[in-house]
């Protein structure tokens, strides 16, 4: 069965550390990928996204992710994160033969001020 | 322009109850799937609507659950005899499908809570 996976289920850094959120996929073939965020009591918004070409992909808030096939995975990353930063974070693929997103557990990211 | 709607925000049922969950998606999005957030499950895809096509029905969990979309629009989502369970937050998101983008806009979500 297709499946993503998180691996960090909380991650609580400091204002200006580097972030990177883990994100493995389990699909053969062509692969969608995503990275929603989900603020404090707001809706998931795209944070990012991978169709195809460069494998490094740019998103809003500074944001990016690398899609490494021979890893099956698609990382996120951020140089230097703000407290606003916090939030939960949720990777997603979708097969290009299917409708429906997969998504991963989530990642609850807490960044101290 | 508006974004994904839903409705109504907090739902708080009894046990055994059905309940109707609303979701109007961006103007002209062809595409609207229904998910449900819950803790320990994450996040599920429950079913999906393309246009005249027939739905994917594939991620309802029971036949106590159903959807259906009106004039290519707006979508219900029933659940019959709910269980506690049943306690999430349902999430609809709409998509245009011009081009391969096939990206997804997710609405506030209902917050179902079943006593």
């Amino acid at each position: 069965a297709q499946s993503v996976s998180q691996h960090n289920h909380h991650v609580i850094l400091s204002e200006a550390a580097s972030l990177e959120l883990g994100c493995n996929y389990s699909y053969g073939g062509t692969v969608n990928l995503f990275w929603y965020v989900q603020y404090p009591g707001q809706h998931l918004q795209l944070l990012l996204k991978y169709f195809s070409g460069d494998p490094l992909v740019k998103g809003i808030k500074g944001f990016e992710a690398e899609f490494i096939k021979s890893k099956f995975s698609f990382n996120l990353r951020k140089p230097s994160v703000q407290w606003s930063d916090t939030a939960e974070y949720f990777c997603a693929a979708r097969n290009n033969a299917g409708n429906m997103l997969t998504f991963g557990g989530g990642t609850r990211l807490m960044v101290k001020p | 322009g508006a974004g994904v709607s839903q409705s109504p925000s907090n739902k708080v049922t009894e046990k055994g109850k059905d309940v109707e969950l609303r979701c109007d998606p961006i103007s002209g999005h062809t595409a609207l799937y229904w998910y449900r957030q819950s803790l320990g499950q994450g996040l599920e895809f429950l079913i999906y609507f393309q246009g005249n096509s027939a739905p994917d029905k594939s991620g309802l969990p029971s036949d106590r659950f159903s959807a259906e979309r009106t004039g290519g629009s707006v979508s219900t989502l029933t659940i019959q005899r709910t269980q506690q369970e049943d306690s999430a937050v349902y999430l609809c998101a709409s998509s245009s499908r011009s081009g391969r983008t096939y990206e997804q806009y997710f609405g506030p979500g209902t917050r179902l809570t079943v006593t």
